[in-house]
């Protein structure tokens, strides 16, 4: 199936930003997600973006996608120990047969 | 809406026996998921329907696995046998119409000893 690559850790310090990247192979993707996971939770949404657009901005959180390279990025400005927790990336579109395809997650861990 | 519902939350079953996943979508919602989280394989796709049909089942990953969705309120994941390889969580999640949110379960955490 297609390929969505994320890197496994980050670790932030609290009041800095975090950068959480993604990679996707599907080039007929039309939606492309971030989910966010706290321990022992399901996923729950955080954003989206549809792939005619290149940045989203939804308050601390700033989606930028580079459809050409495949590359989406997850930006959350002033980090806090609450946002301490597993981030999906999630591509949709017709090769996925319009079911969400994750990557692995990346855990963020914002240490005081 | 209380969301999607899945029971158990915790299952603990020696290999060999039969488990059942259960899972209550948001009502309205006419496609269901279910997904399997592990530390190595991250979140798969085993099985998505649509208005009750199944549409790709190509997750699955062998025969002893099935899901059903005798209805629009209500599906099920069975093992049967299951084995310790299959220790993991398992989501079930919900979306209305095509283009917006898919809505997921809480998760069953499933070992199997």
């Amino acid at each position: 199936g297609e390929d969505v690559e994320q890197s496994l850790f980050l670790s932030v310090r609290e009041g800095d930003s975090s950068v959480i990247n993604c990679t996707y192979t599907d080039s007929s993707s039309t939606y492309l997600y971030w989910y966010k996971q706290e321990p022992g939770a399901g996923l729950q949404l955080l954003t989206y973006i549809f792939s005619n657009m290149d940045m989203k901005q939804d308050q601390r959180l700033t989606v930028l996608l580079n459809k050409k390279d495949k590359h989406l990025s997850l930006r959350i400005a002033d980090t806090q120990t609450g946002d301490s927790a597993i981030y999906f990336c999630a591509e949709r579109g017709s090769n996925s047969g319009y079911a969400l395809n994750f990557g692995k997650g990346t855990s963020l861990l914002v240490t005081p | 809406d209380a969301g999607v519902i899945q029971s158990p939350r915790h299952e603990v079953t020696e290999m060999g026996q039969e488990v059942t996943l259960r899972c209550k979508p948001i009502s309205g919602h006419n496609s269901l998921f279910w997904y399997r989280q592990t530390m190595m394989r991250g979140l798969e796709l085993l099985i998505y329907f649509n208005n009750n049909v199944p549409i790709d089942d190509s997750g699955m990953p062998e025969d002893r696995f099935s899901a059903k969705m005798p209805n629009a309120s209500f599906s099920t994941l069975k093992i049967q046998p299951s084995e310790p390889r299959d220790s993991a969580v398992y989501f079930c999640a919900s979306r209305g119409a095509v283009n917006t949110e898919a809505f997921f379960g809480q998760g069953t955490r499933l070992t199997v000893v």
